[in-house]
């Protein structure tokens, strides 16, 4: 079974503070993403990365990065931690076939800013 | 439309009951189409992903349909139980997925 996994699920952080989110999967997939989900929004793509130390900007990837070192784990970082980054956070992976190709989900981390 | 739309927002029926939800999304340049379901506390969970139009997929009591000219999938849950409750996302996209923002179904004993 593919297994995706996100180092907490819960987390809470302070205004301006530099925030860490990992993620980790076991297939070997080459490409990872970060989604971030609000109430009455659909799951919103941050960044993703197609290899090691490759990344993509998504859809909204203000007031973030990501880092990808090793195959296997995707970081997404908040420089600065704000209120409006308050969310439930996914990473996702899957393997460089296309878009037909499905996505393996982490459990999510629900951030509060505070 | 431009976006990848759901129908309805949320759904409350009875055990026993079968319901079917909408997912709309820009039907120029298709490529895919996926159905996944979320469980509150758990990972999205991918049911379908579909690419041919008039394509019809089944997994137990769940089936989805295709129509890519007219941009609609159509999914079907036919005698809800309580453990089908779930938000039901759907995705779509030419160079990445797009997703709605899911019909949440509620199944009462």
């Amino acid at each position: 079974d593919v297994k995706v996994t996100q180092s907490s699920r819960y987390l809470v952080k302070r205004t301006g503070e530099k925030v860490f989110l990992e993620c980790v999967q076991d297939m070997d997939h080459e490409n990872m993403f970060w989604y971030r989900q609000d109430p009455g929004l659909g799951l919103r793509l941050i960044y993703f990365s197609y290899d090691v130390k490759m990344k993509e900007k998504g859809d909204i990837p203000e007031g973030y990065s990501v880092s990808r070192e090793k195959k296997e784990r995707f970081s997404l970082i908040l420089e600065s931690a704000s209120t409006n980054q308050t969310s439930m956070y996914l990473c996702a992976s899957s393997s460089p076939r296309g878009l037909q190709e499905t996505q393996y989900f982490g459990p999510g981390t629900r951030l509060l800013v505070l | 439309i431009l976006n990848v739309e759901q129908s309805p927002q949320s759904l409350h029926v009875q055990e026993g009951d079968s319901t079917n939800f909408t997912c709309s999304f820009p039907s120029s340049n298709f490529y895919a189409l996926h159905w996944y379901r979320w469980e509150t506390a758990k990972s999205p969970e991918a049911l379908f992903v579909m690419t041919l139009n008039g394509d019809e997929k089944k997994k137990g009591r769940i089936s989805a349909t295709l129509n890519t000219k007219e941009g609609y999938s159509y999914l079907y849950i036919k005698g809800s139980q309580p453990e089908d409750s779930a938000t039901y996302l759907c995705a779509s996209g030419t160079d990445k997925l797009i997703f709605g923002t899911g019909t949440r179904l509620q199944v009462f004993p």
